[in-house]
């Protein structure tokens, strides 16, 4: 089974739908990210969290929202989706031990969101 | 704020060519630089980590390179198989802590037989 994984895979929806995509982990690592990428631009921070009651804002907040549900669940929301919000979406993990923890990020395979 | 660029945004070359990716960044404060691997339609793939108090990293044909004070990084893929292609993506990591990664566009890369 995959470390980190991600549902739905593929998500089609229209405009003004409130979407979730959810992101668990079995890794057990204390950190959890969102990103988005698309053509052209790379891949870019939505939100990240430290730890369970830990919730920050990435370059790219605006129009989405997060849970920490657990230390294993990171769910991304989209409260009113917009056809600018089509792209792939992905969430990863890291943990960090100690001062010296290179905190390296593994992600999931992704899902792709089309917004009409 | 950090910009991380990669050169080329494309590259095509044939099986067997040794090439090299390159990754530059502003902000030569960095805690550690990471080089992924994306295949078409899937997650990224950590390849190679190297510390800002490192000069390179090796993992069997892949060596990385890291100049912190010229900010400036390489990715060497030594004898090219097809099996290479995909898109390789640089990001650094600028302090550390609480800091979250800033990923350069990336460079596609094809492999001919």
């Amino acid at each position: 089974d995959a470390d980190v994984t991600q549902t739905p895979r593929n998500r089609i929806t229209k405009t003004g739908k409130r979407i979730m995509l959810e992101c668990s982990q079995t890794k057990g690592h204390d950190r959890m990210y969102w990103y988005r990428q698309d053509p052209g631009l790379g891949l870019r921070l939505i939100y990240y969290s430290f730890d369970v009651k830990d919730i920050n804002k990435g370059e790219i907040s605006d129009g989405y929202s997060v849970s920490r549900q657990a230390q294993a669940k990171f769910s991304l929301s989209l409260e009113s989706a917009i056809p600018n919000q089509t792209a792939l979406y992905f969430c990863a993990t890291s943990e960090r031990r100690g001062f010296l923890s290179t905190d390296t990020q593994y992600f999931g395979p992704g899902t792709r969101l089309t917004v009409l | 704020k950090q910009e991380v660029t990669q050169i080329p945004a494309a590259l095509s070359v044939p099986e067997g060519e040794n090439l090299v990716l390159n990754c530059s960044f502003t902000d030569s404060a960095i805690y550690n630089l990471q080089w992924f691997r994306q295949d078409p339609g899937k997650g990224l793939t950590s390849l190679l980590l190297i510390q800002s108090s490192q000069r390179e990293q090796t993992s069997g044909r892949l060596n990385a390179s890291l100049d912190k004070s010229s900010g400036r990084s390489t990715l060497y893929i030594a004898a090219s198989q097809p099996g290479d292609s995909a898109t390789y993506l640089c990001a650094v990591r600028e302090n550390s802590g609480y800091s979250t990664l800033t990923f350069g566009k990336g460079t596609m890369l094809l492999v001919s037989p």
